[in-house]
């Protein structure tokens, strides 16, 4: 089955800029979405297609993909960007699957 | 503007079937272009894809879950349902329904119910 591999925890200080990345075979011949999820609360969808942000989500969010990697970026960090953020893909097994998920906290 | 609002008991028992309901409001569920979906968020684990319906009643389900799931659609309650058979302590987690209402993602989410598997 396909998988999709994020890494456990990302730390940045307030203002700096993180990369959260989503790794899986081919990973670039897919579109890739990415949710943003607080606790007690639903998930965000905050970049979709690799690239587009959704309306209300702002431009300090960037997403990539090429290869077999895909990355989130998030520039000029605030104490709000604190949160679980997940990797989406369609596998070609008819299935959606997630990454395994990414804490990142803001120091 | 579109709704969801899962519904169900909060404690299920072993081995017997999870049921919930989302409830939709401001689109039909006739409407085959959505992708009627159900997620979960096991405590301490990630997000996990469960299945969806779409078009005239297709589904699609995680090779994970095979045969225990099954996800329909009630057209007359505009609701969308998922049935989980043989349940385990590893299906306690809060459920959610979502869709890709606007955009190719999961735009529109329900809140969320929390289910707990025991005895």
């Amino acid at each position: 089955s396909y998988e999709l591999t994020q890494p456990p925890s990302v730390s940045v200080f307030p203002g700096q800029t993180a990369s959260i990345t989503c790794s899986g075979d081919k990973l670039g011949d897919k579109y890739v979405c990415w949710y943003k999820q607080k606790p007690g609360q639903s998930p965000v969808l905050v970049m979709y297609g690799d690239s587009k942000r959704p309306s209300g989500i702002p431009e300090r969010l960037s997403g990539s993909n090429s290869g077999n990697t895909a990355t989130l970026t998030i520039s000029g960090i605030q104490a709000t960007d604190e949160a679980e953020y997940y990797c989406q893909a369609w596998a070609s097994s008819a299935a959606w699957v997630f990454g395994g998920g990414t804490q990142l906290t803001v120091l | 503007q579109v709704q969801l609002q899962e519904s169900g008991p909060g404690l299920v028992k072993p081995s017997q079937t999870l049921s919930l309901t989302c409830s939709v409001s401001g689109v039909s569920v006739t409407r085959g272009s959505f992708y009627w979906t159900w997620l979960r968020r096991p405590a301490g684990k990630g997000l996990e894809w469960i299945g969806h319906s779409y078009g005239s009643g297709t589904t699609n389900y995680s090779p994970s879950l095979g045969s225990r799931v099954a996800i329909s659609v009630d057209t007359s309650k505009n609701q969308f349902s998922l049935d989980l058979r043989s349940v385990t302590a590893a299906d306690t987690a809060v459920y959610f329904c979502a869709i890709n209402w606007a955009l190719d993602a999961f735009d529109v989410w329900g809140p969320g119910t929390s289910v707990t598997v025991s005895s």
